[in-house]
């Protein structure tokens, strides 16, 4: 049973690459979210989708795109990297029925570094 | 963005003591309640969803209490053990999309 998996799991980039952190679910979740931690902000939330094909702005989205084109993946793409995006990244998903009332399911995060 | 605040920020507590946390949120328009544990090196891992004021739940030792008509929920974990030791973070969803996260209250067990 993989959950939500992410990769990869540490990347090294220097300032002005891009690059796509890839995420996919096997749950049949229809919500999908990208979040970034930094130390001593906690989980800051960048882009959600709430179906394929919708997606929408978190708190943090600028620097950052995302597309939902089906159910199971939601990758994350980095245009031009800056070293302010140096994070973890966590991937999650729940199933929603029309509230959160059922709990998100987080990949293992893809720790990215911007040199 | 409707805050979440949790306290204490970190708490050192000796193997065998018992513990609480406490999480904040905004009372008006309540869809859920998260609580969410995570350890060092690991994903955050859902311990409870509540949506009922007056919504108790229990996973082990470990039980929570809601109170939406004044916007608090408390995070009870009895005889700590070191394998509690974890950041335990409670999540907010101000819009009934997305989740507003707290910055989580770190706990560390001595033996």
């Amino acid at each position: 049973n993989a959950g939500v998996t992410q990769t990869p799991k540490f990347r090294i980039l220097k300032i002005g690459q891009s690059m796509t952190l890839q995420c996919t679910q096997d749950m049949n979740h229809n919500y999908m979210y990208w979040y970034r931690q930094d130390p001593g902000m906690g989980l800051k939330l960048i882009y959600y989708s709430v179906g394929a094909g919708i997606t929408d702005k978190g708190e943090v989205p600028n620097g950052y795109n995302v597309s939902r084109s089906t159910t199971e993946d939601f990758p994350l793409r980095l245009e031009l990297a800056a070293p302010s995006q140096t994070s973890v990244y966590f991937c999650a998903s729940s199933y929603s029925n029309g509230g959160l009332n059922q709990p998100q399911h987080f990949g293992d995060g893809t720790r990215l570094s911007i040199l | 963005i409707l805050n979440v605040e949790q306290s204490p920020q970190s708490l050192h507590v000796q193997e065998g003591d018992s513990t609480n946390f406490t999480c904040s949120f905004p009372s008006s328009n309540f869809y859920a309640l998260h609580w969410y544990r995570w350890e060092t090196a690991k994903s955050p891992e859902a311990l409870f969803v509540m949506t009922l004021n007056g919504d108790e739940k229990k996973k082990g030792r470990i039980s929570a209490t809601l109170n939406t008509k004044e916007g608090y929920s408390y995070l009870y974990i009895k005889g700590s053990q070191p394998e509690d030791s974890a950041t335990y973070l409670c999540a907010f969803p101000p819009t009934g999309y997305a989740l507003n996260f707290g910055k989580g209250t770190s706990l560390l067990v001595t033996p």
